[in-house]
């Protein structure tokens, strides 16, 4: 099993371009969550999918907007990037009233 | 919402030592308090949790300890070794949610 997956591992664009980080789970769990990491501010929660077809905001949504595509998939997308989103960004799941979570290996993702 | 605050954020060791991290956090009606561990290029894996119903737990070299009524839990290392050295995250959530609230991180060091 590959746990989560994320693509792309590494990413640059520019001020105002759009794109869509991508994230995949074959451990059959039903949430999965959006989460990034900056130096010094730990991991704050994006998104979560506490289940397919459902969506919530985390601490810090604005700039975003995700899709829970079907159960294994969980997409996040900045419409028009701004230096401030340059960060890493990690992708988790974990089964329902379960608290463990599983992380993917991360997005490092540059806005210039 | 949940704070946690974590302590210190920058920790060196020399090999063989103990290290101690240590965690507070705001809300009283948390039940459930997870460490994870960040190898670099990598995501946070679990490492070890407790539940606010048991007070210490042990692992091997890693050991947890919990005091509910000043909110507090802290993660003992004991015989650090090289492969220890990674940053260390706390995190706090309560049932009902399950979605964790992270402290800042500890990045430990281990010098061989």
């Amino acid at each position: 099993n590959a746990g989560v997956t994320q693509t792309p591992k590494f990413q640059v664009l520019k001020t105002g371009q759009s794109m869509t980080l991508q994230c995949a789970q074959d451990m059959n769990h039903n949430s999965m969550y959006w989460y990034r990491q900056d130096p010094g501010m730990g991991l704050r929660l994006i998104y979560y999918s506490a289940s397919e077809g459902t969506t919530d905001k985390g601490e810090v949504p604005n700039g975003y907007n995700v899709s829970r595509l079907n159960k294994r998939e969980f997409s996040l997308r900045l419409e028009s990037a701004a230096p401030s989103q340059t960060s890493v960004y990690f992708c988790a799941s974990s089964l329902s009233g379960e608290e463990k979570l599983f992380f993917g290996s991360g997005t490092q993702l540059s806005v210039l | 919402g949940e704070n946690v605050e974590q302590h210190p954020s920058t920790l060196s060791v020399q090999e063989g030592d103990s290290a101690v991290i240590k965690c507070t956090y705001s809300d009283s009606a948390s039940n459930y308090f997870p460490w994870y561990k960040q190898e670099l290029g990598k995501g946070p894996q679990l490492i070890i949790d407790i539940r606010s119903n048991v007070g210490e737990k042990k692992d091997q070299r890693i050991a947890v300890t919990l005091n509910k009524t000043a909110k507090h839990f802290s993660l003992h290392i004991t015989e650090t070794q090289p492969e220890d050295s990674a940053v260390y995250f706390c995190a706090a959530s309560k049932g009902g949610s399950y979605i964790p609230t992270f402290g800042r991180g500890t990045s430990l060091i281990v010098h061989p």
